[in-house]
């Protein structure tokens, strides 16, 4: 039973096209995140989903787009693929809710996604 | 801004001996959370140990333990009787609690454990 799963593990595309990756969480949760890492290892927030509402956008560039059709799914699309953009990209779940008195919960991972664009 | 600081980008340890990878942060808020996370070579990441940040009492994890000094900003993480499953990249990173803002973490401590 995996809590949190990400399609497809490896996604190899052409600059300039457009892909998915999608994300999908089984653990109840409703706050749900991706995350980029690069090739050096480091790992930054790129969005945060909580009741279909968008919480936070680190100035990503607009090429890439969250949808969330359920509070289970959170799907990551980008346009217009360039090189910069290769990358293992990481979907997570919590159960921390904005705006409430709850604390942060722990984050749980997908087991990521690597892109490379050529 | 929250800032996390791993200053080790690698350390090495041997089998069965005692290692601590330093991490420290910097934040305005009172109330957070601060997380190591385990990326082994197969890239999953793993919890290792959670601290909350109005616990004055350091969280542990079997072999894994942590020595959190809130008003130094100071977060590390003991492996005691390392294995050589333990070798992985090593995340530090913080949480601001009430909040769904995403977790921002340091730049990872590699650890090699040697036989």
């Amino acid at each position: 039973d995996t809590a949190v799963s990400q399609t497809p593990k490896y996604l190899v595309t052409q600059m300039g096209n457009d892909k998915s990756i999608k994300c999908e969480q089984n653990l109840g949760h409703d706050t749900m995140y991706w995350y980029k890492q690069d090739s050096k290892k480091f790992l930054k927030i790129m969005f945060s989903y909580n009741n279909k509402e968008l919480i936070i956008n680190e100035t990503v560039p607009n090429r890439f787009s969250p949808k969330s059709p359920d509070k289970a799914h959170l799907n990551l699309h980008i346009n217009s693929l360039e090189l910069g953009d290769s990358a293992v990209y990481f979907c997570a779940s919590s159960q921390a809710a904005a705006g409430t008195s709850r604390s942060t919960d722990t984050q749980y991972f997908g087991p990521g996604t690597r892109l490379t664009v050529l | 801004a929250q800032t996390v600081t791993q200053s080790q980008p690698e350390m090495s340890v041997q089998e069965a001996e005692t290692v601590t990878l330093s991490c420290t942060y910097d934040t305005s808020e009172s109330d957070y959370y601060l997380f190591w996370y385990k990326q082994p070579p197969s890239r999953q990441m793993i919890l290792v140990i959670r601290q909350e940040a109005y616990k004055q009492q350091n969280a542990t994890e079997n072999r894994f333990s942590v020595n959190f000094q809130k008003a130094a900003k100071s977060f590390s993480l003991k492996i005691s009787d390392s294995q050589l499953g333990d070798a992985a990249m090593y995340f530090c990173a913080y949480g601001r609690g009430g909040g769904a803002d995403g977790l921002t973490f340091g730049k990872g401590t590699h650890l090699i454990i040697q036989p």
